[in-house]
């Protein structure tokens, strides 16, 4: 069974930092690209990064790009977004998910970030 | 530049169906695209793909009341003998470099 796990949401100050893992499970890791959507309260889905199978490339929303990083080891079968230079409009739910061929077809349950003062 | 347009909300009486559109932007007709579920206050879940040419392929344990299908640059997901979990938001979504989501119809089971 394919899971996908999600930690590290907190409140954090506007101007912090904070780094989402997800803990993937029960499928060959190593061979999917890797995508975070966040969604912010009411709001829809938002597409925040994407990652390859090997972690060679990496793309960014231009909402994120310059602040957040994507990366990921295949080794240990999980995944990090690093994010920095933290801002209001970054509070939403964050989700992992897995990304065959540009087609998200699991997610995990998402991971609360609150960004105020 | 790739963009997903939803109508906005939608709804059907129970054990009716309804047939929900995705379309794509102009020169993009040819992409497939992703149908997702969101319940209320729980997160997506991968309903099914649909291609241009109208296969459809869809995730685990996804009812068969759930079906796709395409015409030109839309992409339909249809819900035959709706019950009340059917109740959500639906987003399509597809990709170029990014990954790319359309606005979401919101779905009331009457």
């Amino acid at each position: 069974e394919v899971q996908l796990l999600e930690s590290g949401g907190v409140l954090v100050q506007p101007g912090g930092s904070l780094r989402l893992s997800c803990a993937a499970s029960g499928f060959t890791f190593s061979s999917y690209a890797m995508t975070w959507v966040r969604q912010a309260p009411g709001q829809g889905l938002e597409w925040v990064s994407t990652v390859s199978d090997n972690g060679m490339r990496t793309y960014y929303a231009d909402s994120v790009k310059g602040r957040f990083t994507m990366s990921r080891d295949n080794s240990k079968s999980t995944l990090d977004l690093q994010m920095s230079s933290l801002r209001a409009e970054d509070t939403a739910v964050y989700y992992c998910a897995r990304d065959p061929f540009g087609i998200i077809d699991y997610w995990g349950q998402g991971t609360l970030v609150t960004v105020s003062s | 530049q790739l963009v997903l347009t939803q109508s906005p909300s939608a709804s059907a009486s129970l054990g009716a169906s309804v047939k929900l559109t995705c379309t794509l932007s102009s020169g993009h007709s040819n992409y497939a695209i992703a149908w997702h579920q969101q319940q209320p206050e729980k997160g997506p879940r991968f309903l099914m793909k649909v291609t241009s040419d109208g296969s459809y392929s869809k995730g685990d344990g996804i009812p068969d009341r759930f079906s796709g299908s395409s015409s030109g640059a839309e992409r339909y997901l249809t819900i035959s003998s709706l019950q009340s979990d059917d109740e959500a938001d639906y987003y399509c979504q597809s990709w170029r470099t990014g990954r790319v989501f359309g606005g979401g119809t919101k779905l009331t089971v009457l």
